[in-house]
């Protein structure tokens, strides 16, 4: 089975842009979370996804934003980049039920200018 | 506010020898604890799960402990290898939310 994949893999981007990174899930997940890595805040959770719904939020701007579509792709987008939202962004996909074990793609970084 | 607490930055052992990993964690209501290792530029690998109902629960080379009382969990990772080199995260989730809490890491590092 194939694992969590995530376009692009890199990204460079300047102050005040916006940007969209992607990820599919593994073939029969539901549910897609996304997860911000930083040094100096480590991993932190942004959202979850399950059936087209955000069904969890963490506790991050409204400039970060997300969606699911009917194949579970998700996507996340963040407007009016700031120079502290470069970061690797983790998706993280799992069947749904939540005690299920998640699984991380290899992540976006994002570098911003 | 870090509700998942990892103090040990970083960890060397010998070859062969055993790597304990240790995790504290402030709230009482994570009744679903995971490890993840994690190497640079890719995305944590799931390496084992213990559910709160349970004290200990063990895949191969891995074990992990849950003390309640202690708010305290840790990693075993017997007979260590050097392919065990990585960050080891620790994270733990309350049962309705599949939101994760994460440690900030243990970088272990398995000396040949």
């Amino acid at each position: 089975k194939a694992g969590v994949t995530q376009t692009p893999r890199y990204l460079i981007k300047t102050r005040g842009q916006q940007v969209t990174l992607s990820c599919s899930p593994i073939s029969g997940h539901r549910s897609v979370s996304w997860y911000q890595q930083t040094p100096g805040q480590g991993l932190q959770f942004l959202f979850e996804y399950f059936s087209e719904t955000q069904r969890n939020k963490g506790n991050f701007p409204g400039r970060f934003s997300g969606r699911q579509f009917s194949n579970s792709r998700s996507e996340m987008n963040v407007s009016t980049l700031e120079l502290g939202d470069s970061a690797l962004y983790l998706c993280a996909s799992s069947l749904g039920h939540t005690t299920d074990t998640q699984y991380f793609g290899p992540g976006t970084r994002l570098t911003v200018l | 506010d870090q509700q998942v607490k990892q103090n040990s930055p970083s960890l060397s052992v010998q070859e062969g020898r055993i790597s304990i990993l240790n995790c504290d964690y402030t709230n009482s209501m994570f009744d679903y604890f995971l490890w993840y290792k994690k190497y640079p530029a890719e995305g944590p690998t799931f390496l084992i799960s213990i559910s709160s109902i349970k004290d200990k629960n063990e895949d191969g080379r891995f074990t992990v402990f849950l003390n309640k009382s202690a708010k305290h969990l840790s990693l075993h990772i017997v007979p260590s290898q050097p392919g065990d080199s990585a960050v080891y995260f620790c994270a733990a989730s309350v049962s309705g939310a599949n939101n994760l809490f994460f440690g900030t890491g243990t970088r272990l590092t398995v000396i040949p």
